[in-house]
């Protein structure tokens, strides 16, 4: 079976900072990885996804998000993080069907 | 863009009521609709696969006499918690895949906006 795996349950930046939320996948054959936000009480937000091609792959509201097969991971990042980045970001592999992490909180302080 | 709408947001029902949840596909049709439970601060588990024209698909653990689901056309799914139970108090999300073919630029998932169920 198909699965990712968020090692961090939140993470704590300074406004301004570089955000990184870690995700590794273990999966037979190619990944299909995708990465969601979600502020409180809401469905879930696209931010990007790798399917094939690039490794680095850019998303909605300057994140972006380096494949790396080696070391079988698909981190998300921001160069410069903003309070209103605080949530709940979820890592997700496609089998057919999502399976998530279990989430990362992320708290950007002023 | 793709635009799955969920109602309601937030629904309060006593113990041993049932509530209907219902998602909508807005401008795509939604061949396949996933059932996914979210506990406060906690991953989506995903519930049950609603295919149009056919049973649904419920993981396992997930009683498919409690949480009815109705996939009658392709625009509409239906999640019916019936007999609500405090227990039942969650976050209930759909999701509908815009494509099923990863090659395809638009291939990814929608969201609704999810329903907050109190049961008391």
């Amino acid at each position: 079976a198909q699965s990712v795996a968020q090692p961090e349950d939140q993470v704590n930046v300074a406004e301004g900072n570089p955000l990184t939320v870690k995700c590794t996948y273990s999966v037979s054959g190619n990944p299909y990885l995708f990465w969601y936000v979600q502020y409180p009480n809401r469905g879930l937000q696209f931010l990007l996804k790798y399917i094939t091609g690039d490794n680095l792959v850019k998303g909605s509201y300057g994140f972006e998000a380096e494949f790396n097969k080696s070391q079988t991971s698909f981190h998300l990042k921001k160069p410069s993080a903003l309070v209103s980045d605080s949530a709940l970001y979820f890592c997700a592999v496609d089998d057919y069907k999502l399976s998530f992490g279990a989430g990362t909180t992320v708290t950007v302080r002023a | 863009g793709a635009v799955v709408s969920q109602h309601p947001s937030r629904v309060i029902c006593k113990s041993g009521t049932s509530v209907k949840i219902e998602c909508r596909s807005l401008d795509f049709q939604a061949t396949t609709m996933f059932w996914y439970r979210q506990f406060p601060k906690q991953s989506l588990m995903l519930m049950a696969t609603s295919n149009e024209g056919s049973k649904a698909t419920y993981e396992q653990g997930v009683e498919k006499d409690k949480f009815l689901i109705n996939h009658a056309s392709l625009t509409l799914s239906t999640l019916t918690v019936t007999s609500a139970h405090p227990e039942d108090s969650s976050f209930y999300i759909c999701s509908a895949p815009r494509k099923t073919e990863r090659r395809l630029a638009n291939y990814g998932y929608t969201f609704g906006s999810g329903t907050r169920l109190t049961v008391v």
